[in-house]
């Protein structure tokens, strides 16, 4: 079984600074992908950026970045400049062989001007 | 080109009501996922569909869940003696074969009276 794991219900950041996002996980797999997703009040889950487990370097996205310690099975997103846009619910997720995602229990990020 | 789409989007039914929810997939994506979203919660797996067939619906919660895909493109999420406890947000996703990445829908917020 996966499980993820997002310990801030809250988070929130002034406009234009830096802010991560935390995430650990647990699976039994060697090959499986983590993806961040973005869900704001219009509920559509948007893809943010992802990592496969096999590359050991960090992905980036833009403003978007992950520290992925796999040892430590830990996933953090950083969002540098932080823009009022950013504010939504944000999910950590695993996915492994099976296909299916499964996801934390979501982080609500507030951007304040 | 045009994303995942569901019907309705929203939904008020009475307990004991059938229901059925609806997702238009992305065409030529032959995957197709269901995930339920409960208030303060993170979407969880229901069902994955490859092509017609269900390839895993582990994640039905009883044999209340239903879902079909008749023609390996559009699904359909029924719901028989629907209880308040299944008031939910019911996300569609899609995606080329399988192991890629999985575009969600808007979807369907489901109240029980």
């Amino acid at each position: 079984a996966q499980t993820v794991t997002q310990s801030q219900p809250e988070m929130s950041v002034q406009e234009a600074e830096t802010v991560t996002l935390s995430c650990t996980y647990d699976t039994s797999e060697s090959d499986y992908y983590l993806f961040w997703y973005k869900q704001p009040p219009s509920r559509q889950m948007i893809l943010v950026i992802r990592q496969e487990a096999y590359k050991q370097q960090n992905a980036t996205e833009n403003r978007f970045s992950v520290n992925f310690q796999k040892a430590a099975k830990s996933f953090s997103l950083k969002i540098s400049d932080s823009q009022l846009g950013d504010a939504a619910m944000y999910f950590c997720a695993n996915r492994g062989s099976n296909y299916k995602l499964t996801f934390g229990k979501g982080t609500l990020l507030t951007v304040n001007p | 080109g045009a994303g995942v789409s569901q019907t309705p989007s929203n939904k008020v039914t009475e307990k004991g009501k059938y229901v059925e929810l609806r997702c238009d997939p992305i065409s030529g994506h032959t995957a197709l996922y269901w995930y339920r979203q409960s208030l303060g919660q993170g979407p969880e797996f229901l069902i994955y569909f490859q092509g017609t067939g269900a390839a895993d619906d582990s994640g039905l919660p009883n044999d209340r869940f239903f879902a079909v895909r008749p023609e390996g493109s559009v699904s359909t999420l029924k719901i028989q003696r629907t209880e308040r406890g299944d008031s939910a947000v019911y996300l569609c996703a899609s995606s080329l074969r399988g192991r890629e990445e999985q575009y969600f829908g808007p979807g369907t917020r489901l109240t029980v009276t």
